[in-house]
């Protein structure tokens, strides 16, 4: 069975602060990682998807890497902003059974201090 | 056009109505996913249809229906409810269903059941 957690589940940073947002997961025979960004209420945003052949992607002010041997992925979010206050999903995908499944993580929920 | 849009954006619904859950894109996209997501809760996988055909059912009751009329719309129909349903339930779409595609979201529609 497929597990995905998310470390840590809360983190308060300042403005300005570069920081490290943490997914692992149990089986590392996955196709893929996407890491989403959700806000209250709403629905999900897709931020980076990483191929399992693939160690890492950037946009913008993100760079996601992914470790499928060791089972994790990091984002890494630069000069944080109070906009990007909100919680950050990692899902990742597999087969099972030969169907495609998809898990997601805990969540990180991130708040940016103006 | 990136859009995956739900209507309603909320429901209430005693437990012995019949209500239905809307779903479209119009991105060409060929799967489509129903998510149900608990409070403070990652997002689960009920449903995924592929080329109008339900290819994926989480082991969801069948008090929970969906329906594919066409490639654009995704229908998730409901009767006799439990007070443990009340969720946001989350539509994405993807373009083929593959492995290793990116899943777009719609806003949800958040779900009370009386």
């Amino acid at each position: 069975k497929q597990e995905v957690t998310q470390i840590p589940a809360a983190l308060s940073v300042p403005e300005g602060e570069n920081l490290v947002l943490n997914c692992s997961f149990t089986d590392s025979a996955i196709y893929n990682l996407q890491w989403f960004r959700q806000d209250p209420g709403k629905g999900l945003t897709s931020l980076l998807l990483i191929q399992s052949s693939q160690r890492e992607q950037t946009s913008g002010r993100l760079n996601a890497s992914l470790d499928k041997s060791s089972g994790r992925s990091t984002l890494y979010i630069a000069a944080s902003q109070p906009g990007d206050s909100a919680t950050y999903l990692c899902a990742v995908r597999f087969l099972s059974g030969g169907y495609q499944k998809v898990t997601f993580g805990t969540g990180t929920k991130l708040q940016v201090i103006p | 056009d990136t859009e995956v849009t739900q209507t309603p954006k909320h429901l209430v619904m005693g437990m012995t109505n019949k209500k239905s859950l809307k779903c479209e894109q119009h991105m060409g996209h060929r799967a489509m996913y129903w998510y149900k997501q608990k409070a403070k809760k990652p997002p689960e996988l009920m449903f995924v249809y592929s080329y109008e055909k339900l290819s994926i059912n989480e082991s969801v009751p069948s008090r929970f229906s969906p329906e594919c009329p066409n490639s654009s719309l995704l229908n998730l129909h409901l009767h006799a409810l439990q007070p443990e349903d009340s969720a946001l339930y989350l539509c994405a779409s993807s373009q083929l269903g593959g492995v290793g595609e990116t899943q777009y979201f719609g806003p949800g529609t958040r779900l009370l059941v009386l």
